[in-house]
């Protein structure tokens, strides 16, 4: 059973502080990782992907990934409040089709 | 920006009864996903899509629940007798390639009485 475990927190954060979000994975045909964000009542959204081992940066997002560890990771930095929702982790297997299987999420507080 | 459209956002439905969920995936798209995401739970996968078949299917996708894409943009969801537990919510999923990501529409959100 593939598995992608995530803590559900809240994980609260002052605003411009920095959020670490954290997930593992348990299978290790899973070859791509995806973080999303998800408001209360809303769809997934895409925040950022990574596919190789080491550090990936998109403004003040990082994603780190190490398949040794089979474990991911996402960095917020300059937290903002408008960041609160509950972030998704998802791992997909290196093949076209790609399910993806997702965590249960952890919820991130920012408070101003 | 393009984005993947579904309608309704609501459906309520009585138990047994047949739904349709549609999903309009962006245009250039080749492969299409079901989600759905029952309350307070994890966004759990339903079947894929690709070239005018299932290419993966999941152990909740039982002979309840069909796909097709009926014209060259719609992608729907019926699921034949529906139960108490198939209240979720449903996302629709696209992708161009097969190293893109999936982009999710809003959702539809089901509820069976």
């Amino acid at each position: 059973q593939k598995e992608v475990e995530q803590n559900s927190g809240p994980l609260s954060v002052p605003e411009g502080a920095i959020a670490s979000l954290n997930c593992t994975y348990s299978d290790r045909g899973s070859q791509s990782f995806f973080w999303y964000r998800q408001y209360s009542g809303k769809s997934p959204e895409l925040i950022m992907f990574i596919y190789s081992n080491g550090d990936k940066e998109d403004g003040r997002f990082t994603a780190q990934l190490n398949k040794a560890s089979q474990y991911v990771s996402l960095l917020i930095r300059d937290s903002q409040p408008s960041d609160s929702a509950t972030y998704l982790c998802a791992g997909g297997e290196n093949t076209g089709f790609q399910k993806l299987v997702f965590g249960t999420g952890t919820r991130l507080l920012v408070s101003p | 920006e393009p984005e993947v459209t579904q309608t309704p956002s609501h459906q309520v439905t009585q138990m047994g009864q047949e739904v349709i969920l549609r999903c309009v995936p962006i245009s250039n798209h080749l492969y299409f996903y079901w989600y759905r995401q029952i309350l307070g739970q994890k966004v759990e996968f339903l079947v894929s899509f690709y070239n005018n078949e299932i290419s993966e299917k999941s152990e909740i996708f039982d002979d309840q629940f069909s796909v097709e894409r009926p014209d060259g943009s719609n992608f729907t969801l019926k699921i034949r007798s529906t139960k108490l537990e198939d209240s979720a919510m449903y996302f629709c999923a696209s992708k161009w390639g097969s190293t893109d990501t999936q982009y999710f529409g809003p959702g539809t959100r089901l509820t069976v009485l």
